[in-house]
């Protein structure tokens, strides 16, 4: 009973690096959610998707890209990571559009 | 857009009492206010939630009463155990998860 499983759960890179997170999830929901959420400022809404092949801007897009090329899976990506990307980054999934989902969380350090 | 904030951002009570967390949102169209528990080293997770056709709404120890003229709404937990210790986050939305707002948190600590 795997739910909402995000890889890697721990990653540190230097200004400038780029690199992927991947959510995967197996509750064959329409709608996934990328979340970043950092000390005092709660849960905010990165990108979304309400479908295969559908992406759109949350809260706070900026600096991030997401693909949805397969149901199950909804990807985050950084391409020039900055320090003000250090966070943890919640993927989430719901269907439909009610409780959300979360998975455990990526930890994220840009040096 | 939506603004939540929550209070207090800290909580401590004996094992026994109870806990009360507050939220206000700002906008008048929010419809859905959803409670998540989050503990450590976990992903938040839906406790409670109560739409605005409803006042109340409990589910053993744990409570939710909305007020939607003063557009507030609180979580009530009871007779508070020390597993109740997490990190609890409300939020609010027109019923659409991708226009849902959090309140910054409050870390709820239960002292044995």
């Amino acid at each position: 009973n795997a739910g909402v499983t995000q890889t890697p759960k721990f990653r540190v890179l230097k200004t400038g690096q780029s690199m992927t997170l991947l959510c995967a999830q197996d509750m064959n929901h329409e709608y996934m959610y990328w979340y970043r959420q950092d000390p005092g400022m709660g849960l905010r809404l990165i990108h979304y998707s309400v479908g295969e092949g559908t992406t759109a801007k949350g809260e706070v897009p900026d600096g991030y890209n997401v693909s949805r090329l397969k149901k199950q899976n909804f990807l985050l990506g950084l391409e020039s990571a900055a320090p003000s990307q250090t966070s943890v980054y919640f993927c989430a999934s719901s269907y439909p559009p009610a409780e959300l989902f979360f998975g455990e969380g990526s930890r994220l350090t840009v040096l | 857009g939506e603004n939540v904030e929550q209070h207090p951002s800290t909580l401590s009570v004996q094992e026994g009492d109870s806990a009360v967390i507050k939220c206000t949102y700002s906008d008048s169209a929010s419809n859905y206010f959803p409670w998540y528990k989050q503990e450590l080293g976990k992903g938040p997770q839906l406790i409670i939630d109560i739409r605005s056709n409803v006042g109340e709404k409990k589910d053993q120890r744990i409570a939710v009463t909305l007020n939607k003229t003063a557009k507030h709404f609180s979580l009530h937990i009871t007779e508070t155990q020390p597993e109740d210790s997490a990190v609890y986050f409300c939020a609010a939305s027109r019923g659409n998860n991708n226009d849902m707002r959090f309140g910054a948190g409050t870390r709820l600590t239960v002292k044995p």
